[in-house]
């Protein structure tokens, strides 16, 4: 399972675009990346997941680059709400997941 | 795609006594995972739960001491024996992963006094 690197914290003020970035330098041909979204006393949610290039939705955009060594979360616009521990996750289909410490946004008003 | 659930949401419990959690998904998945979230830490995979066979545990985690039924395609469980105050953590059910979405339940927070 390849490994993940990503900030341990980040900061940002209501209303910017936060990008986290992910490193997987040992990401395997078949593996999707996958982020997650953790509130307290709440179980992880599904954000968005890509297998290349940009994927957007309704609620974030995921960029990677052709060699796909890393990853690139953006939030447009985030507001208090979107407080909360953001993880990476890279895997192939019916592989379990391996959670890495993960990146805690702190949005300040 | 599926809801999933589990129960209790929290306990407080004995040491040396044990508690069973349990998790319902609303549709059947071929494999269910169950992980532990110490306070203020990530993830960790506790085991892997497929119906009809034996659970498989990841390092540092025996049968002994995290037993997990699944019985069926909807459901398994997951039980914290013989605990002590180190077992006091949030333990997590899910589902899917990998190239597919994974579904969380809320967790079972547990507190050993």
């Amino acid at each position: 399972l390849a490994k993940t690197t990503q900030p341990i914290s980040m900061d940002s003020y209501e209303g910017q675009e936060v990008n986290i970035t992910c490193s997987h330098n040992n990401i395997a041909t078949n593996d999707y990346i996958t982020w997650y979204q953790q509130f307290p006393s709440q179980g992880p949610r599904f954000i968005i997941q890509g297998y290349k290039t940009k994927v957007t939705n309704e609620v974030a955009s995921l960029f990677i680059p052709a060699d796909r060594k890393s990853s690139t979360l953006s939030l447009p616009r985030v507001s208090l709400s979107d407080t909360a521990v953001y993880y990476c996750l890279v895997g192939d289909y019916g592989q379990n997941f391996v959670f890495g410490p993960g990146t805690r946004l702190s949005v300040l008003p | 795609s599926a809801v999933i659930s589990q129960k209790p949401s929290r306990d407080i419990c004995q040491r040396g006594t044990s508690l069973t959690i349990q998790c319902q998904v609303d549709s059947q998945v071929t494999m269910m995972f169950w992980y532990r979230q110490q306070p203020g830490q990530s993830l960790t995979l506790i085991a892997t739960a497929n119906q009809g066979s034996e659970a498989t545990y990841e390092s540092g985690f025996v049968i002994d001491k995290f037993p997990i039924s699944r019985p069926n395609l909807t459901f398994s469980t997951l039980t914290v024996s013989n605990m002590s105050p180190e077992d006091s953590s949030i333990y997590l059910c899910s589902y899917g992963g990998g190239g597919t979405e994974a579904f969380f339940g809320q967790g079972t927070r547990l507190t050993v006094v």
